[in-house]
């Protein structure tokens, strides 16, 4: 079975932190995605990425970076933390070239900021 | 603009009782595929069953089905014989193939199966 782990369940952090979430997949899937998700909102994408050192902005890319220096990790840094980055943060993987292979997730990061 | 919508933002049903969750997409492309993830309130996300845009007969994956009509732009999701454990929220969600894997989600459905 696909294996992505995130590196914490629940993380608490102070206003203009520089905080990083890790994300490592054991699968060799080209394609890594991070999500915010928000009540009513659904989940927004942030960044992905399809191979190493390449990223691209999802929808809500501000305030956020990603670094992708090996295939199996996605790093999702905030750079200065703000209270409105309060969320639950989830982190997916996929193959590049079969469609109808879904992402498969993480189980979740749900960060506070004070 | 390509969305997906999900306009049932809470129902109940009866245990042993048949549920559709309501989903409609907007995109002009083609060529997509349609997933539905179930997320209990533990937090992880469990994919479910996926439609191709293409795909000419209705996906099943044991007591889920998906109501695919392509003209109506509807991928609705029917659980059969609800259980105690299918209470969680579930997501529908579009990935353009044009766009490199990334997925579309819609706001969710929080599904309460009563006893």
């Amino acid at each position: 079975d696909v294996k992505v782990t995130q590196s914490s369940r629940y993380l608490v952090k102070r206003t203009g932190e520089k905080v990083f979430l890790e994300c490592v997949q054991d699968m060799d899937h080209e394609n890594m995605f991070w999500y915010r998700q928000d009540p009513g909102l659904g989940l927004r994408l942030i960044y992905f990425s399809y191979d190493v050192k390449m990223k691209e902005k999802g929808d809500i890319p501000e305030g956020y970076s990603v670094s992708r220096e090996k295939k199996e990790r996605f790093s999702l840094i905030l750079e200065s933390a703000s209270t409105n980055q309060t969320s639950m943060y989830l982190c997916a993987s996929s193959p590049f070239s079969q469609r109808d292979q879904p992402q498969h997730f993480g189980d979740g990061t749900r960060l506070s900021i004070l | 603009a390509q969305k997906i919508t999900q306009t049932q933002p809470g129902m109940f049903v009866q245990e042993k009782e048949a549920v559709t969750l309501d989903c409609t997409y907007d995109t002009s492309d083609p060529s997509y595929g349609l997933f539905w993830y179930k997320q209990p309130s533990s937090g992880e996300m469990i994919f479910l069953i996926y439609q191709g845009s293409y795909d000419q007969q209705n996906a099943t994956e044991g007591r889920y089905s998906l109501n695919f009509q392509k003209a109506r732009k509807s991928a609705n999701l029917v659980i059969s014989a609800s259980q105690l454990g299918d209470s969680a929220m579930y997501f529908c969600a579009m990935r353009p193939y044009n766009q490199g894997g990334k997925l579309i989600f819609g706001q969710g459905t929080e599904l309460s199966v009563k006893p």
